[in-house]
């Protein structure tokens, strides 16, 4: 099974502050990593599919990168609506997967 | 309004069974893979198990298989998860989830979510 090493496992950001936030495949799953945002609560909320694409509706200060066994969710300008928990999810060989998670705390 | 509504969640004992059922409604149910997905107690999301549109795939996590089975009523546009020697570790918020296609092609992501069903394993 692919392990997903998710970093750091909690930040703490100021309104306005670009954030990053990184995945890591212990072997590569392609394109196949989505991102989502937790509050507390509530159920997760698709953020990017497919590394790099943008959910409908939302936001563009959020932006995915990477390929292979490396991504990265990046936050523009962090808004106080963005502190939540955030996961990042692999598919490979019909099996899903989530990272530790990432809390985004008010500094 | 495309929509997931869980059922089915409750107290139990170890060692016995629960049916869980999520409602689908707003979509073409039988085109759409479908997950589960729990979240324990203060914890992060874990993958459970997955089906194909036709219910002929199915596929699961180590740690529930051979224990979970799960099902979809296309009829119905119900999926459900029947969870057999439950374990105090299986104690969690359970979400089912639709996966998302783009012009008919996987992403593998899940972009409709379940409010979730608490299902509460002990004695």
């Amino acid at each position: 099974d692919i392990q997903m090493t998710q970093s750091p496992s909690t930040l703490s950001a100021s309104v306005g502050d670009r954030v990053t936030i990184t995945c890591r495949a212990s072997q590569s799953i392609s394109s196949w990593l989505a991102w989502y945002q937790q509050k507390p609560g509530k159920a997760p909320k698709l953020l990017i599919y497919k590394a790099s694409s943008l959910e409908s509706g939302v936001p563009s200060r959020f932006s995915g990168s990477g390929s292979g066994t490396d991504f990265t969710l990046t936050i523009s300008s962090l808004q106080p609506d963005d502190f939540a928990t955030y996961y990042c999810q692999q598919y490979n060989s019909y099996l899903w997967g989530f990272g530790q998670g990432t809390k985004v705390e008010i500094k | 309004e495309v929509q997931l509504l869980e059922s089915g969640g409750g107290l139990v004992q170890p060692g016995k069974s629960l049916r869980l059922s999520c409602a689908a409604s707003g979509f073409t149910f039988n085109n759409y893979a479908m997950c589960w997905v729990r979240q324990a107690p203060g914890k992060g999301l874990e993958w459970v198990s997955a089906i194909g549109g036709g219910g002929g795939s199915t596929y699961y996590a180590d740690s529930v298989k051979g224990r979970f089975t799960i099902s979809r009523d296309n009829s119905k546009n119900t999926l459900y998860l029947q969870m057999n020697s439950l374990r105090a570790e299986d104690t969690a918020v359970y979400y089912c989830s639709k996966e998302k296609l783009i012009v008919g092609a996987r992403t593998y992501a899940m972009d409709v979510w379940g409010q979730g069903t608490t299902v509460t394993v002990s004695s």
